[in-house]
This record gives C-alpha cells, sequence and structure tokens, in this order.
C-alpha cells in the first residue's frame, strides 16, 4: 500500500530563518506531487505542483520555492520566513493522468514564525 | 476550474442521516466531484467522489443531480467521529495534472 510522509510535525522558526520541509511516498512511482498551505480558519490553497523530477509549476507567487530532486520526494523551502508564511503546510500525491486521481493527503506540518 | 458553494456550517444528530450539499453549477463534462473531511489538525481524507452516477462506498453516499450542477454527501448514520471540515471540490486537469481547488467547507458538528 501506498503512504506518505512529511516531517517534521511540528515547527517554530524565527522571522527571517531558512525552511525546509519535506514529503516522501512509498508504495508508488512516479507519483504527481503537491504542496498546500492552510491559514488558521481556512480552506487550502495550492502552493506547488509536480509531475516529474526537477519540474516544478508555481499556482501562488511567494517567498517560498519547491524542488523534487527524487521520484517520491518533495521539498518545500524558504530562504527568509515571514510572520505570513505561518500556516498548516499538506503535501499532497495522485497517480497522475490516466490513473486513479484521487489525491491523498500526508499528515501535515504545522509551522508557527515568530 | 469550476467553483463549488457550500453551506459554512451545519448541524446534525447522532445516528441521524447528514445531508451536505454543494453547488457546482460551471462544471464542465469531464470534471469529477471529489469529496473530502479534514479533522482538526489533521490532513484531509478522501471520502468519494463520481462523474455523473450516484456512488455509495463504506463511508458514505454521492448523489449528483441529472444536470450536474449540485451534489449531496449523505453519511447514513453520523456519529461523534464524524464531526469535520468536509470539503466538496471540482477536479480540474491542467498541464497533464490535477488541481484541486479547495474552498471553505462545510464544518459538520455532529451532536450527541
Amino acid at each position: 500500500s501506498q503512504t506518505i510522509h512529511q516531517w517534521p510535525a511540528t515547527l517554530v522558526q524565527p522571522v527571517g530563518s531558512p525552511l525546509s520541509l519535506e514529503c516522501t511516498v512509498e508504495g508508488t512511482s512516479n507519483p504527481n506531487l503537491y504542496w498546500y498551505r492552510q491559514a488558521a480558519g481556512r480552506g487550502l490553497q495550492l502552493l506547488f505542483y509536480s509531475v516529474g523530477i526537477g519540474q516544478i509549476s508555481s499556482e501562488v507567487p511567494q517567498n517560498l520555492s519547491a524542488s523534487r530532486p527524487q521520484d517520491r520526494q518533495f521539498i518545500l523551502s524558504s530562504k527568509k520566513l515571514l510572520l505570513s508564511d505561518s500556516g498548516f503546510y499538506l503535501c499532497a500525491w495522485t497517480r497522475g493522468p490516466g490513473r486513479d486521481e484521487t489525491q491523498y493527503f500526508g499528515p501535515g506540518t504545522r509551522l508557527l514564525v515568530l | 476550474d469550476a467553483k463549488t458553494t457550500q453551506p459554512p456550517s451545519m448541524d446534525c444528530a447522532e445516528g441521524r442521516a447528514a445531508n451536505l450539499p454543494c453547488n457546482h453549477s460551471t462544471i464542465s463534462g469531464n470534471e469529477y466531484v471529489y469529496w473530502y473531511r479534514q479533522i482538526h489538525s489533521q490532513g484531509p481524507q478522501y471520502i468519494i467522489h463520481g462523474l455523473k452516477n450516484n456512488e455509495t462506498n463504506e463511508m458514505a453516499s454521492l448523489i449528483i443531480t441529472e444536470d450536474r450542477k449540485s451534489s449531496t454527501l449523505i453519511l447514513p448514520h453520523a456519529t461523534l467521529r464524524d464531526t469535520a471540515v468536509y470539503y466538496c471540490i471540482v477536479r480540474g486537469t491542467t498541464s497533464g495534472t490535477y488541481k484541486y481547488i479547495f474552498g471553505t467547507g462545510t464544518r459538520l458538528k455532529v451532536l450527541a
């Protein structure tokens, strides 16, 4: 079966510090991968998605970047965090077009920028 | 991508059926309707999806109107553990991948 992991589970960082959140998927190959952010009390906002290694599409201009160095690894980064980067970050995957396209979510990382 | 409209909140008595409505009047012919739920501080959990026909699984039933402009998620016997935010999503396709546009969902509270 497939599983998706995210770490860390929670993170408290000062303004201006760097960020690296990691997401990995097990039990599948060539997944499409997604990063979402959820502000407190709000819906999910799609940040980035990737259809393959090194292929990143950005949905919203912002202080964050994403990378996909391996097939089942997706990383969300920032060089300098802002207060507005606080939120709940979710990674998700699908099997890709033409296959079961249901999106499955990881447990999330709660980020607090102080 | 089609947009969905859901009531912000609903209450349901424990053991009764919970019927959660969703409007998606601009849905295209090849766009699926997906339902997820999110329990506080967890990632969204997939419930069910459909294109035209009604669907049922071990968690819920999905009723899609004939014109596909609205749908209803039915939890047949709601329990306290079904208290969550429920998202109705119409899935679009862009550049070979699928984009899920999440709204603010319906906060369902199951009452004892």
